[in-house]
């Protein structure tokens, strides 16, 4: 079942800082996140497991709470760079990685 | 060149005709994925594969076929095209499928934008 994600899409100014979440229905073992820009493929992000490791690159930060199998990605002191379209994927167990619909960033000057 | 490639990048095709998108990786990796965007749905999971000879069906599978013969490739065919598959495919592997005990990202290939008239 696809994990929905919220905002939709969110406006921000260079510099202002903005959270995007991401909730299932299923009991997660892992979220990755994403980021895909206009005209290109997604790139990843970031993964969270189950037992709290992270693994990431990214100076963005993000959390996982298993009870309530959500995970919110942060994003702070927002670059014109970090436009674009961010995607949690959620794996539940014995299932390929299921994506959302994605939430629309927009960085302006 | 190492990474994932994609083949052709763009196809205009008619209605009734088979096409088939390319997705070729050199990582060796043991999972392979075809997705496809559309607007408002996100990116949705058609077939996957976790290693040679063995696929399965996504979320979306019906009208495609995939075959795996060889780990480093992972054609998807349209055997009859329809105007509702006109879409962006994206193919992506990786080291792992959540199917088993550990995760990996996923890599992207760089898309085949498919308009079916």
């Amino acid at each position: 079942q696809q994990p929905v994600q919220s905002p939709q899409a969110v406006i921000l100014r260079e510099g202002e800082d903005a959270v995007i979440n991401c909730s299932s229905s299923k009991a997660l073992y892992s979220v990755h996140w994403y980021r895909q820009k206009h005209g290109e493929a997604p790139v990843f992000l970031m993964i969270l497991l189950k037992g709290g490791e992270q693994k990431g690159h990214e100076k963005i930060s993000a959390s996982f709470n298993e009870k309530k199998q959500q995970s919110s990605l942060y994003l702070t002191a927002s670059q014109l760079s970090y436009s674009g379209t961010y995607f949690c994927g959620t794996e539940s167990g014995n299932t390929p990685l299921v994506f959302g619909k994605g939430t629309r960033l927009s960085v302006i000057a | 060149d190492a990474g994932i490639t994609q083949s052709p990048r763009y196809k205009i095709t008619e209605t009734g005709r088979q096409v088939t998108l390319m997705c070729h990786q050199t990582w060796s990796h043991s999972y392979m994925f075809w997705y496809r965007q559309d607007l408002g749905h996100g990116l949705r999971l058609i077939y996957y594969s976790a290693a040679a000879d063995i696929t399965d069906k996504g979320e979306v599978p019906d009208g495609y076929v995939v075959s795996r013969s060889k780990t480093e490739n992972f054609p998807l065919t349209l055997e009859s095209a329809t105007r509702s598959q006109t879409s962006v495919y994206f193919c992506a592997s990786s080291e792992s499928g959540g199917l088993t005990a550990d995760s990996y990202e996923q890599y992207f290939g760089p898309g085949t934008r498919l308009t079916v008239t």
